[in-house]
């Protein structure tokens, strides 16, 4: 079974605090990603990785940055958190496949920004 | 641009009926097409899938259709049961080097009335 963890299911930080979300997959994948998701706007693809201490910008990569110093962790840093990067945080990983490849989540981050 | 649309944002069916739902796409270079299913504050679970290559695939109660002409995809569950009730996103993926990404739908919660 794949599994992919995140280091916390929810998390309340204040406004301008530096945020780490940490994810942690175990089936050697070679390709990663973080999504947020909100209210009616589904799954939007942050940034991703396709390889260790590669990084590609998403939809949506303002505000964040990422790091991916080994295969099995990716991680997504808020520099200064804002009260609209309140939202569930997806981390996902897939093998790469030759186009067939299926994503397989992790169970989320609640972050709340006051 | 939505390049994966699901139109209806809500759906209610009966237990023990079908219930569909639709995905609409407009890139012609997708080729791999998935439904996950998403519980509230839990991260999204794979459900089914299907290359372009087939019209139909099937895995107990879940049958995905493709018609690449319509650039239409829809989710046939059958029976439905209260469990089933859960947001549905569709996602897509084109094959080719650098395809890494999939693209979804904003979802469809599904309501399986006892």
């Amino acid at each position: 079974d794949v599994k992919v963890t995140q280091s916390s299911r929810y998390l309340v930080k204040r406004t301008g605090e530096k945020v780490f979300l940490e994810c942690v997959q175990d089936m050697d994948h070679e390709n990663m990603f973080w999504y947020r998701q909100d209210p009616g706007l589904g799954l939007r693809l942050i940034y991703f990785s396709y390889d260790v201490k590669m990084k590609e910008k998403g939809d949506i990569p303002e505000g964040y940055s990422v790091s991916r110093e080994k295969k099995e962790r990716f991680s997504l840093i808020l520099e200064s958190a804002s009260t609209n990067q309140t939202s569930m945080y997806l981390c996902a990983s897939s093998r790469r496949d030759g186009g067939e490849e299926t994503q397989y989540f992790g169970p989320g981050t609640r972050l709340l920004v006051l | 641009d939505q390049q994966v649309k699901q139109n209806s944002p809500s759906l209610s069916v009966q237990e023990g009926r079908i219930s569909i739902l639709n995905c609409d796409y407009t890139n012609s270079m997708f080729d791999y097409f998935l439904w996950y299913k998403k519980y509230p504050a839990e991260g999204p679970t794979f459900l089914i899938s299907i290359s372009s290559i087939k019209d139909k695939n099937e895995d107990g109660r879940f049958t995905v259709f493709l018609n690449k002409s319509a650039k239409h995809l829809s989710l046939h569950i059958v029976p439905s049961q209260p469990g089933d009730s859960a947001v549905y996103f569709c996602a897509a993926t084109g094959s080719g080097a650098g395809s890494y990404q999939l693209t979804f739908g904003k979802g469809t919660k599904l309501s399986v009335i006892p």
